[in-house]
């Protein structure tokens, strides 16, 4: 079982809608989670963190974070076709900040 | 520079060949860690450098993956003896403490071609 998991996807949403990204982890001692968008050929790019169970808001997208279920999850409203991607949710893990990343969610988002 | 800048954006390399992988951080930035990324696949954690100490080399998939940082600044991923398994991105992230809850800036990654 890998430490992060995540539904690969893809995830087909059409413009407007509200695209639901999930992740579970493993490592009931990790604190801190984030979101990474990857654009094809591009590396990963930081959109969310999150560190307390609950939500927290960052312009379209909402991150949660329930530490009982160790689940994580990705929230994007209004999504846009440029936001097709792949999101992958990472988990830091042992005692150097070492990041473990799920394999992604392919988000694609339809006119 | 502003951001993490990698080098060679691609190499390609023949079975067998040593290659070298360079990463320039973020200047000031204590923590610099390597990442193998597989197409489809997420990341994958090889090495993480506090300063130019190696502090945990769990990841690196074989003796034949090698990398330093003598300085404390640049860093360099060595692959001896490629083979096509070792085809992959291979990207460098870097981070200003050596604990912090931000995660990391990446580089843009070099793609390393076996053939």
């Amino acid at each position: 079982q890998k430490e992060v998991e995540q539904n690969s996807g893809p995830l087909s949403v059409p413009e407007g809608a509200i695209a639901s990204l999930n992740c579970t982890y493993s490592d009931r001692g990790s604190q801190s989670f984030f979101w990474y968008r990857q654009y094809s050929g591009k590396s990963p790019e930081l959109i969310m963190s999150i560190y307390s169970n609950g939500d927290k808001e960052d312009g379209r997208f909402t991150a949660q974070l329930n530490k009982a279920s160790q689940y994580v999850s990705l929230l994007i409203r209004d999504s846009q076709p440029s936001d097709s991607a792949t999101y992958l949710c990472a988990a830091i893990s042992g005692g150097y900040n070492k990041l473990i990343f799920g394999a992604g969610t392919r988000l694609a988002v339809h006119p | 520079g502003a951001g993490v800048s990698q080098s060679p954006r691609y190499k390609v390399a023949k079975r067998g060949q040593d290659v070298a992988l360079r990463c320039d951080p973020i200047s000031g930035h204590v923590s610099l860690f390597w990442y193998q990324q597989a197409l489809g696949q997420g990341p994958e954690f090889l090495t993480y450098f506090q300063n130019e100490a190696q502090l945990d080399k769990s990841g690196l998939p074989s003796d034949r993956f090698f990398a330093e940082r003598p300085e404390g600044s640049v860093s360099t991923l060595k692959i001896q003896r490629t083979q096509q398994e070792d085809s992959a991105v291979y990207l460098c992230a870097s981070s200003l403490g050596h604990r912090t809850n931000y995660g990391y800036t990446f580089g843009s990654g070099t793609r390393l071609t076996v053939v």
